[in-house]
């Protein structure tokens, strides 16, 4: 089945450094890929829609120059947290959804990114 | 408005028995699909079952079966014969065709509890 690898897993890092996250599809191309982030015990709020060779949508709220998406390939898009602050720890989770599978295809999502900044 | 709205935010039950997990939506779009997904601790999200608005049938997928109310917009999703394993959050969620059934939009989700 459809599977979407995200790197690394778990980060934990001092606040001011960047956080670089990687999210993968393994065995489909996907020109669009979703980041989430969801805080402890919350639902999975949409930060950015990924597009494949252009700029990334933004959600209402996110800070573009905080959260950059770079999407260079049909098969990897990168989410980095920019000067990280304890504020921005939280869960990070991406999905995707292959290119050639119908309307009903489900996301699929990677394992997730658990941020920790001290 | 809330597009997706999960009003239970726990459930218990007991192994072996039965256990529906309530989800009404809103949309004036008249193509979308619903989906539900589980969340283990671990935090990966594992997809469960996809209904299609269109759908005539209620869609099911061996445990899981979805209790699919057009008119009344919810889409409840019914797991039989529970087991310890199946204790996780659980999500439902919406995706338009006014968003090129791109964008997923996620309710506040329902923990499950499963007891011996």
């Amino acid at each position: 089945g459809a599977v979407v690898s995200q790197h690394p897993s778990r980060v934990i890092c001092k606040s001011g450094t960047s956080v670089k996250i990687e999210c993968r599809s393994l065995d489909f191309q996907a020109t669009t890929m979703f980041w989430y982030r969801q805080f402890p015990k919350q639902s999975l709020m949409l930060m950015a829609t990924s597009n494949e060779g252009s700029k990334a949508t933004y959600e209402q709220g996110v800070e573009k120059d905080k959260f950059l998406i770079n999407h260079a390939s049909l098969t990897l898009s990168t989410l980095t947290v920019t000067s990280a602050h304890p504020e921005d720890s939280s869960f990070y989770i991406c999905s995707a959804r292959d290119l050639a599978g119908e309307y009903s295809q489900p996301q699929h999502f990677g394992d997730g990114t658990r941020l920790s900044i001290l | 408005a809330q597009k997706i709205t999960q009003t239970q935010p726990g459930m218990f039950v007991q192994e072996k028995e039965a256990v529906t997990l309530d989800c009404t939506y809103d949309t004036s779009d008249p193509s979308y699909g619903l989906f539900w997904y589980k969340q283990p601790s671990s935090g990966e999200m594992i997809f469960l079952i996809y209904q299609g608005s269109y759908d005539q049938q209620n869609a099911t997928e061996g445990r899981y079966s979805l209790n699919f109310q057009k008119a009344r917009k919810s889409a409840n999703l019914v797991i039989s014969a529970s087991q310890l394993g199946d204790s996780a959050m659980y999500f439902c969620a919406m995706r338009e065709r006014n968003t090129g059934f791109q964008k997923l939009v996620f309710g506040t989700g329902t923990r499950l509890l499963v007891s011996p």
